[in-house]
């Protein structure tokens, strides 16, 4: 059974810093690209950011590049998403996502983590 | 960025109707959108791929339509377990993007 298991949210200020975690089991984790996608609260997903098996390829939606980094430990089954400069806007729920095959689309989803930002 | 356009926003229906969501891209995707379905306080839930090909488990009352620009999710018969909000996404060209929800209530 394939399992997403988010950790590492929670309360931070504007301009803290904070790394989400995701443990995956139940599948080959080095064979699959894997995303991270957020839902602020009452409003709908959005894509944040992605990368592919190895490392070698990340994407990022516009509004968190330079502040965010997404990253992987195939040893471990480990996807993390760390979060700098974190502004009031990135008050979420964080989801770790497996992408299906190389070609798409998401197809397996983590319970969700939630990130706030606040003073 | 190809932005993603659902309506309707929320749709209020019966057990038993027929109920169909559109979502709308801004330009061309081909056939590279899916569907979710997702619960309150729930993670997203794989419906409908490649615009057509249901994910193995989804019910059958469920079905996609579409290409290039415009796709329907259709409920053939809603179903208590149905009640919802649904999402479209397009994987066509990054940014991936989804559009902004259908929530079906009960009518």
């Amino acid at each position: 059974e394939v399992q997403l298991v988010e950790s590492g949210g929670g309360l931070v200020q504007p301009g803290g810093s904070l790394r989400l975690s995701c443990a995956a089991s139940g599948f080959t984790f080095s064979s699959y690209w894997m995303f991270w996608v957020r839902q602020a609260p009452g409003k709908g997903l959005e894509w944040v950011a992605n990368i592919n098996q190895d490392g070698s390829a990340k994407n990022y939606v516009e509004s968190v590049k330079g502040r965010f980094t997404i990253s992987r430990d195939n040893a471990k089954n480990s996807v993390f998403l760390q979060m700098n400069s974190l502004r009031a806007e990135d008050t979420a729920v964080y989801y770790c996502a497996r992408y299906y095959d190389n070609s798409g689309p998401i197809d397996y989803w983590g319970q969700g983590n939630l990130v706030t930002v606040s003073s | 960025d190809i932005q993603m356009t659902q309506s309707p926003s929320t749709l209020s229906a019966s057990v038993g109707d027929r109920v169909t969501i559109t979502c709308r891209a801004s330009q061309s995707i081909s056939r590279w959108l899916a569907w979710y379905q997702q619960k309150p306080g729930k993670a997203p839930k794989f419906l409908i791929y490649k615009a057509s090909s249901l994910e193995s488990g989804v019910p059958s009352r469920f079905s996609g339509s579409g290409s290039g620009t415009e796709f329907t999710l259709t409920i053939s018969s809603l179903q208590p377990d149905d009640f919802a909000t649904y999402y479209c996404l397009q994987y066509s060209t990054y940014p991936l993007t989804f559009g902004g929800g259908t929530k079906v209530e009960i009518k």
